[in-house]
């Protein structure tokens, strides 16, 4: 299986601070790579696909790069509704795996 | 719009089955493949696997292969997770999620329901 490894695990920040998420794969997933938010009792947000494509919707400070095994995904000036928890997710290969998340608090 | 409309929460012993609904609307139910994910209290999101919403084929992870059983009814929309013989450590919410081909990624979810396995 592949394993994805998100650093750090939680981050203390402000909100306008710029925000940056690391996301490592243990093999190259080209990039087949996509980030979540999650917030406590809510459904998971689809947020960038194919590790730099921002979903329609998704507020513009959102961003994403990299590809084969290291991701990047930043919040450029962190907002109020932004405190929650993010994923990775790599769909290279089967099982599809999560990164084990990192919580901006 | 895409909405996916789970079932309620469930408390049930050990041992136990378990069955959890998820009814779409707003799309073609049959052309993408619905996925299911799972949170434990306090630990990340786990995939657990997916269903072919076209042929009614699953696709299991593997640390669940034998316990799980994804099925289908096409004519309401809706795709179903049973769990059979339920452990303390299979509480957690249960998410059922759409499949986009874009980026091979899961781009709605539903609200996600509360499973409880205790004694």
């Amino acid at each position: 299986d592949i394993q994805l490894t998100q650093s750090p695990s939680s981050l203390s920040s402000s909100v306008g601070d710029r925000v940056t998420i690391t996301c490592r794969a243990s093999q190259s997933i080209s990039n087949n790579l996509n980030w979540y938010q999650v917030k406590p009792g809510k459904a998971p947000k689809f947020l960038i696909s194919a590790a730099l494509r921002v979903q329609l919707g998704v507020p513009s400070r959102f961003s994403a790069s990299g590809s084969g095994t290291a991701f990047t995904l930043t919040i450029s000036t962190l907002q109020p509704e932004d405190f929650a928890t993010y994923y990775c997710q790599q769909s290279y290969s089967s099982p599809w795996t999560f990164g084990q998340g990192t919580k901006v608090e | 719009q895409v909405q996916l409309v789970q079932s309620g929460s469930e408390l049930k012993r050990p041992g136990a089955s378990v069955t959890v609904s998820c009814k779409a609307s707003g799309y073609t139910f049959t052309k993408y493949a619905l996925h299911w994910v799972r949170q434990a209290p306090g630990q990340g999101l786990e995939w657990m696997g997916w269903m072919n919403t076209d042929t009614g084929k699953p696709g299991y992870a593997q640390g669940f292969t034998g316990r799980l059983v994804f099925s289908l009814d096409t004519s309401v929309n809706t795709a179903y997770l049973q769990i059979n013989g339920l452990e303390a450590e299979d509480t957690a919410v249960y998410y059922c999620a759409k499949y986009t081909a874009a980026g091979e990624a899961l781009d709605s979810w539903g609200q996600g329901t509360l499973v409880t396995v205790s004694s």
